[in-house]
């Protein structure tokens, strides 16, 4: 099946500073979500980007579908972006399911 | 916005119970999905359903089953409950081609 790979696992931020997330997958998608785990266990919908770059207010992230990437943007990090961030792609060829990476966790200190 | 509930947050069971985890969606979704998250090991599909009364197997079906007989409702059966059961519990929704939504998630345990 695909493989996903996210890096980093683990990243420890001052508050206001800027990350990069990168999720590496194996094979073509014709959907890549980006996520964002709360403490509370919910998974929070960031982006649904198979390809393209997209912003939302602090948030952007890019996919170069042919080179096999995506990259999630933070900038001005605040203590509330703390959790974990998965990529989850549904390869091309099997519409539905979502296979997810190992997920960065991301803290934010004050 | 795309609501997708599930029936409980938190859930004590016994081994050997009959185990049913309800999820519902309120947007006329095709897929819905079934997922399991063990630290270590990610988030896994258990099952899928692409219509009513429709099923398929995910990664990990085993000691699970699935019942979708309304279009909104997709339900998750641990026949006989077990202490490897123990985790969390994610249900998904989404059109053919588009982004699932998940709900909060159950936290199961069996003792």
């Amino acid at each position: 099946g695909i493989q996903v790979e996210q890096s980093p696992p683990d990243l420890i931020l001052q508050e206001g500073a800027n990350s990069t997330l990168r999720c590496n997958f194996s094979d073509s998608v014709n959907n890549l979500q980006w996520f964002h785990q709360n403490p509370w266990g919910q998974l929070i919908n960031l982006f649904y980007i198979p390809s393209g770059t997209k912003q939302n207010g602090r948030l952007s992230a890019t996919t170069v579908a042919t080179e096999r990437y995506s990259l999630l943007y933070i900038s001005s990090s605040q203590t509330t972006d703390s959790g974990v961030y998965f990529c989850a792609v549904a390869y091309a060829g099997s519409a539905r399911q979502l296979t997810f990476g190992s997920g960065t966790q991301l803290t934010v200190l004050p | 916005d795309v609501k997708v509930t599930q029936s409980s947050r938190y859930l004590v069971k016994r081994t050997g119970e009959k185990v049913f985890l309800e999820c519902v969606q309120d947007m006329d979704h095709e897929n819905m999905f079934w997922y399991r998250q063990d630290p270590g090991l990610g988030l896994r599909l258990i099952y899928f359903s692409y219509d009513v009364k429709m099923k398929e197997k995910g990664d990990i079906p085993e000691g699970y089953s699935v019942s979708r007989e309304k279009k909104e409702r997709f339900s998750l059966i641990l026949e006989s409950a077990s202490t490897n059961q123990t985790s969390m519990y994610l249900c998904a929704s989404s059109l053919i081609y588009q982004p699932q939504h998940f709900g909060d998630g159950t936290r199961l345990s069996i003792l």
